[in-house]
């Protein structure tokens, strides 16, 4: 079993929509998650970083960990093509040297 | 704009030929990272630094090599490249609180 389960998608959704992107994991040490998105051919990019447990809202994306749960997700409101990526979470433990990454989730925003 | 540059952005080369591939930062972080992307298996740590000569493996190390000389170039060599070896390679430097930024990748060919 891997240490961190993303569903690969692909995931397809109309314009305006709310989208939900999750990840599980089974390290109860990890402490800093991290969401990346990526366009095709193109390097990830950091989209959203949290601490522990919690929300983080920006702009219309928001990240909440519960650690309870052992599961993170990245909401997105009011959906954009623009937003058609494919999406990856990431996460480490404190003083750990290397991230462990989902496998990612392709999302399209149809217009 | 993460500062960081590969070389090539784009290789084609024959099995049994040595490839190495360059990853240039501008910001001076300590930790660089090599990964590969491959459909079906998301981002896969190859090998990593933490200084100036100082390098470990990651999960898929068989085959590469790294070498890093100076803090702001990271080198990663193929001995002798296989068809398994093409791939999309990404480095990464590593920012505050485990966060890592990536560079725009290099597409290897292997024929």
């Amino acid at each position: 079993q891997k240490e961190v389960e993303q569903d690969p998608g692909p995931l397809s959704v109309p314009e305006g929509a709310i989208v939900s992107l999750n990840c599980t994991y089974s390290n109860s040490a990890f402490q800093y998650f991290m969401w990346y998105r990526q366009y095709s051919r193109k390097g990830p990019e950091l989209l959203m970083y949290t601490y522990s447990s919690g929300n983080k809202e920006d702009g219309r994306f928001t990240a909440q960990v519960d650690k309870s749960s052992k599961y993170i997700s990245l909401f997105i409101r009011d959906s954009q093509p623009s937003d058609s990526a494919t999406y990856l979470c990431a996460m480490s433990a404190r003083g750990a040297q290397k991230l462990v990454f989902g496998q990612g989730t392709r999302l399209t925003i149809n217009p | 704009d993460a500062g960081i540059t590969q070389s090539p952005r784009h290789k084609v080369t024959e099995t049994g030929t040595p490839v190495t591939l360059r990853c240039h930062q501008t910001e001076n972080h300590r930790y660089m990272y090599w990964y590969r992307q491959d459909p079906g298996h998301g981002l896969r740590l190859i090998h990593y630094s933490y200084g100036v000569k100082d390098t470990d493996k990651g999960e898929v190390s068989d085959g590469y090599s790294v070498s890093r000389s100076k803090t702001e170039d990271f080198l990663l060599t193929l001995e002798s490249a296989t068809s398994s070896q093409t791939s999309v390679y990404f480095c990464a430097i590593r920012k505050e609180e485990d966060t890592q930024y990536f560079g725009p990748g290099t597409r290897l060919t292997v024929l």
